[in-house]
């Protein structure tokens, strides 16, 4: 069975401009998970969805937002571009068969904002 | 909140070295614990988990026990390899369903020199 994901693996932008990183869940999973890793903050939980419903959400400012397709594919779109937005962006996916699946990770798009 | 608390890094060991990577928590109830491993340049994976009290998780000569009357989840291994070397984040999970939000450590960086 494919793992989880994630395209691109490398991407560049600049300050202002948007962003959209993708993430294909493993094949029959249907909640995806997304968090940022930065080497001052750590790994921070960014949003959850679950059959194309947001179900949870960490404190990230609006700019930061995602969606979820009815194949269970998500995107997660940044907005006006900062410096801090410089990270490992990272998903992942669960099965939510029984109550305490293992979430698998993608390999993480790695975003760096000039 | 809910809080990680990890060992600070980074640890440095000879080859067929006793580990200890020490970890405790903050949450309210019974929630899940997790060992996630990163390789340079990957995302995370998997290592072990442990959903209730007394639990003891297991993968690849890594151990960890659930203790609640400490609040901890220390990862132990008796003969680390070079192989072994990487980043260690332990995590926890509410035990609700609908809450898959992990909550992270700041990771330990583990360095075998043969």
């Amino acid at each position: 069975k494919a793992g989880v994901t994630q395209t691109p693996r490398y991407l560049i932008k600049t300050r202002g401009q948007q962003v959209t990183l993708s993430c294909s869940p493993i094949s029959g999973h249907r909640s995806v998970s997304w968090y940022q890793q930065t080497p001052g903050q750590g790994l921070q939980f960014l949003f959850e969805y679950f059959s194309e419903t947001q179900r949870n959400k960490g404190n990230f400012p609006g700019r930061f937002s995602g969606r979820q397709f009815s194949n269970s594919r998500s995107e997660m779109n940044v907005s006006t571009l900062e410096l801090g937005d410089s990270a490992l962006y990272l998903c992942a996916s669960s099965s939510l068969t029984g109550q305490m699946e293992t979430q698998y990770f993608g390999p993480g798009t790695r975003l760096l904002v000039l | 909140g809910d809080s990680v608390t990890q060992m600070e890094g980074p640890v440095t060991l000879s080859e067929e070295a006793f580990l200890t990577i020490n970890c405790t928590y903050t949450a309210t109830g019974y929630p899940s614990l997790f060992w996630y491993v990163q390789y340079p340049g990957e995302g995370l994976q998997l290592l072990l988990k442990a959903t209730k009290a007394d639990d003891k998780g297991s993968n690849k000569g890594f151990e960890a026990t659930y203790r609640k009357e400490t609040t901890s989840f220390h990862l132990e291994k008796g003969s680390v390899q070079v192989s072994d070397s990487a980043v260690y984040f332990c995590a926890l999970r509410r035990t609700n369903f609908g809450n898959e939000k992990l909550t992270f450590g700041t990771g330990t960086r583990l360095t075998i020199i043969p």
